[in-house]
């Protein structure tokens, strides 16, 4: 079975700082992963996705998240936070299941990013 | 673009009431979600179906079911509902594959049980 430990359940940041979200999991197999954000009242949008192709990869509004086996850690990246940025952010793992798969995630607990000015 | 549509934003009932949520895609997606997300808690499945009236138990389906009569539609049934089934609930859809395709998220509804 798999799961996913999302270090910190709150990152505050100043504005123009570093965004540096914790992710590791644990798979039996190769696994598939994503970020999700969720701002106040809406549901899920998804960030990226790491599909067994490039180890670093970039998503929407400047994330970016770099798949590392040998720590079994997909953590997420900004370079520069914006005041937009502050969300709840969840990881997720879906197995690689090698023929049909029902699509089923695994998530992780959340980070509230919170983006001071 | 895609779309999971979910029935209400907010709902509000009494205990041992009957609650429905529904949700509609319009991917044409074979698998349909519906979670349960609880601060600290993530994001708990209750249900999936792969496809029409299909349907199998997430990690916490006590005191909830679920039916697909059609592709599109998932509904989510709390048949008897309690104080401790107050929360957000999820709907998601996602295409059948080998598990590299995301879920599309519908924007939730919020489900208080007075």
């Amino acid at each position: 079975a798999q799961s996913v430990t999302q270090l910190g359940s709150h990152v505050s940041v100043s504005e123009g700082a570093l965004v540096l979200l914790r992710c590791n999991y644990s798979s039996s197999v190769p696994p598939y992963l994503f970020w999700y954000v969720q701002y106040p009242n809406q549901g899920l949008q998804l960030l990226l996705k790491y599909t067994s192709a490039a180890t670093l990869v970039k998503g929407i509004n400047g994330f970016e998240a770099e798949f590392k086996k040998s720590e079994t850690s997909f953590h997420l990246t900004k370079p520069s936070a914006h005041m937009s940025d502050a969300a709840e952010y969840f990881c997720a793992v879906s197995l690689n299941a090698g023929g049909t798969s029902y699509g089923k995630l695994t998530f992780g607990q959340g980070t509230i990013l919170t983006v001071h000015p | 673009d895609v779309k999971v549509t979910q029935s209400s934003r907010y709902l509000v009932k009494r205990t041992g009431e009957k609650v429905f949520l529904e949700c509609v895609q319009d991917m044409d997606h074979e698998n349909m979600f519906w979670y349960r997300q609880d601060p600290g808690l993530g994001l708990r499945l209750i249900y999936f179906s792969y496809d029409v009236k299909m349907k199998e138990k997430g990690d916490i389906p006590e005191g909830y079911s679920v039916s697909r009569e059609k592709k599109e539609r998932f509904s989510l049934i709390l048949e008897s509902a309690s104080t401790n089934q107050t929360s957000m609930y999820l709907c998601a859809s996602t295409v059948r594959g080998v598990g590299n395709q995301p879920q599309h998220f519908g924007d939730g509804t919020r489900l208080s049980i007075l």
